[in-house]
C-alpha cells in the first residue's frame, strides 16, 4: 500500500514535442504528490507538487494532472527541450503528526533528441 | 547559504568495515532524511528525524544507524559494511511543514563495499 508505481521506465522524445510520465498510488491518505528532478551525478530538486483538493497544476512547461478517483497522477513535459534530459521520479507523501514520509516511485529517464 | 552538504563524494569500503556519513544543512530546517539509491531505483528512506534528539526508522533501516544531536547534523552511520549496501545515498532536509513540502537534496555519497 505505501508504493508508487511510475511508467514508462525510459522515454525518448523529440524536441518540441510533448514527454508524458505516469504515476499510480495505493494509499488514499496520501496527500502531496511532488515531482523531482536528476541530473546524473547530482542529487534530486523539486520540479512541481501538487495537493490533492486540485486537479491540476502548472509551472511553465511542466503540468501535473491528478486524478484522485483513479488515484493517478502525472507530468506532462511539453515542448520538451534537451535541457530536460534527466531522470524524473514521482513521489507521494503522508503527513503526520509525526512528519512526513516520502514514497518514491522508480524514476523515468527522459531523453530528449535535439 | 550551502544547503545540504555531505562527505564524502565517494567512498570504497571493505566487508565489515565501518563508517560514518556525514550530512548537514545550513537551512534551520527541523526535518533531516537519509535516503539510498539503488540503480534502476528509485529512493529508499533509511531514516529520518524531525528534530534534535528524534529520529525514526524508515523503510529500509537494516545495519543503518543514526543520532541527531543538532539541527544542522545528520550522520549515518554504517557497521559492517556488506556488498548489498552499495548504493548512493542521499542525504535531505526540510522545513517544518508547510503546504508544499520541498526536501532539498545533498549531491549524494556513493559508496562501494567490495
Amino acid at each position: 500500500q505505501q508504493q508508487v508505481k511510475q511508467s514508462p521506465q525510459s522515454l525518448i522524445v523529440q524536441k518540441g514535442g510533448i514527454s508524458i510520465i505516469n504515476c499510480a498510488y495505493e494509499n488514499t491518505a496520501f496527500d502531496y504528490f511532488p515531482w523531482y528532478q536528476q541530473f546524473p551525478g547530482k542529487g534530486p530538486a523539486l520540479l512541481i507538487a501538487i495537493r490533492p483538493d486540485v486537479s491540476e497544476k502548472k509551472e511553465g512547461r511542466f503540468t501535473i494532472s491528478f486524478n484522485k478517483s483513479a488515484k493517478q497522477f502525472s507530468l506532462h513535459i511539453m515542448d520538451s527541450q534537451p535541457g530536460d534530459s534527466a531522470t524524473y521520479f514521482c513521489a507521494a507523501s503522508l503527513t503526520d503528526n509525526y512528519g512526513q514520509n516520502f514514497v518514491f516511485g522508480p524514476g523515468t529517464r527522459l531523453s530528449v533528441l535535439p | 547559504n550551502a544547503g545540504v552538504t555531505q562527505t564524502p563524494k565517494f567512498r570504497i569500503l571493505k566487508i565489515g568495515q565501518s563508517m560514518t556519513l556525514q550530512c548537514a544543512q545550513d537551512m534551520n530546517h527541523n526535518y533531516m532524511y537519509w535516503y539510498r539509491q539503488d540503480p534502476g531505483m528509485g529512493l529508499k528512506l533509511i531514516y529520518y528525524s524531525v528534530g534534535a534528539g528524534i529520529t525514526d526508522k524508515g523503510e529500509v533501516p537494516n545495519g543503518y544507524n543514526v543520532s541527531r544531536s543538532t539541527t544542522e547534523d545528520f550522520p549515518l552511520r554504517l557497521e559492517l559494511a556488506a556488498p548489498s549496501q552499495t548504493s548512493v545515498y542521499f542525504c535531505a532536509s526540510s522545513p517544518r511543514q508547510t503546504y508544499y513540502n520541498e526536501q532539498f537534496f545533498g549531491p549524494g555519497t556513493r559508496l562501494t563495499v567490495l
